[in-house]
């Protein structure tokens, strides 16, 4: 059974930039995880994809909102994904989630992390 | 790239069956047989109900089952139970990698 473990609650302020780690416990993104997506939910807000990354093949691809801000990678050798958010603003305040799935699943997530909130302030 | 159309709400008695609609495009719901739904409890890890437009996980009852026509999927709930009272969205591939999500929608058992 995978798990994932998102790094704790951020404040950062206006401007600046945010990094939140997502680990695959239950073992590495080769064995367990296809595809690693970022989602986030602002305040009285719905889910929203931000990117994705194909862990074994480091491929990211963002939506088109986020193109220009963030940044998705992958750690295989310690079944890491890292979302690196830049130029952060009052609307960026949301509750990030990673997600995993496989490709027998089309695109679906399977497992999701625990959510990492972001509070941006000026 | 704008948010797959949901209701903001919709709302059945017990027992009773509800249907959420979710309407994209030719460049995401219409163009690939790749739509998910997520029932997301407030505070919680959403939870994949459905892939591959109807396809159900092990462990999601058969209660829930989904469809697609066109640019529109669909999400039915039979037999409905308190516990489904949650927030449904709906996801689509939409080409060169990406996904999009639908603005959500609230349920309610009443």
């Amino acid at each position: 059974q995978v798990q994932l473990v998102q790094s704790g609650a951020e404040v950062k302020k206006s401007g600046s930039s945010v990094k939140v780690s997502c680990k695959a416990s239950g073992g590495t993104f080769s064995n367990n995880i296809d595809m690693i997506g970022w989602m986030r939910q602002a305040p009285g807000q719905g889910l929203e994809w931000m990117g994705g990354v194909i862990p074994v093949y480091g491929i990211a691809t963002y939506a088109q909102k986020f193109q220009d801000r963030v940044r998705i990678t992958a750690d295989e050798s310690t079944g890491t994904t890292y979302m690196e958010l830049s130029g952060l603003r009052s609307e960026d305040t949301a509750v990030y989630f990673c997600a995993g799935g496989l490709d027998s699943r089309g695109w679906g997530y399977d497992w999701w992390g625990q959510g990492t909130l972001v509070t941006v302030s000026s | 790239q704008s948010a797959l159309t949901q209701p903001r709400s919709v709302s059945g008695s017990p027992g009773q069956s509800v249907t959420i609609s979710c309407t994209g495009t030719s460049s995401d719901v219409g163009g690939y047989n790749y739509v998910s739904w997520y029932q997301h409890h407030p505070g919680k890890a959403p939870k994949l109900m459905i892939y591959d437009v109807t396809r159900r996980p092990s462990g999601v009852p058969d209660r829930f089952s989904a469809s697609k026509s066109g640019n529109t999927a669909s999400l039915t709930i039979s037999g409905l139970q308190a516990e489904d009272e949650s927030d449904y969205y709906c996801c689509s591939y939409a080409g060169s990698y990406t996904l999009l999500f639908g603005g959500g929608t609230k349920l309610t058992v009443l």
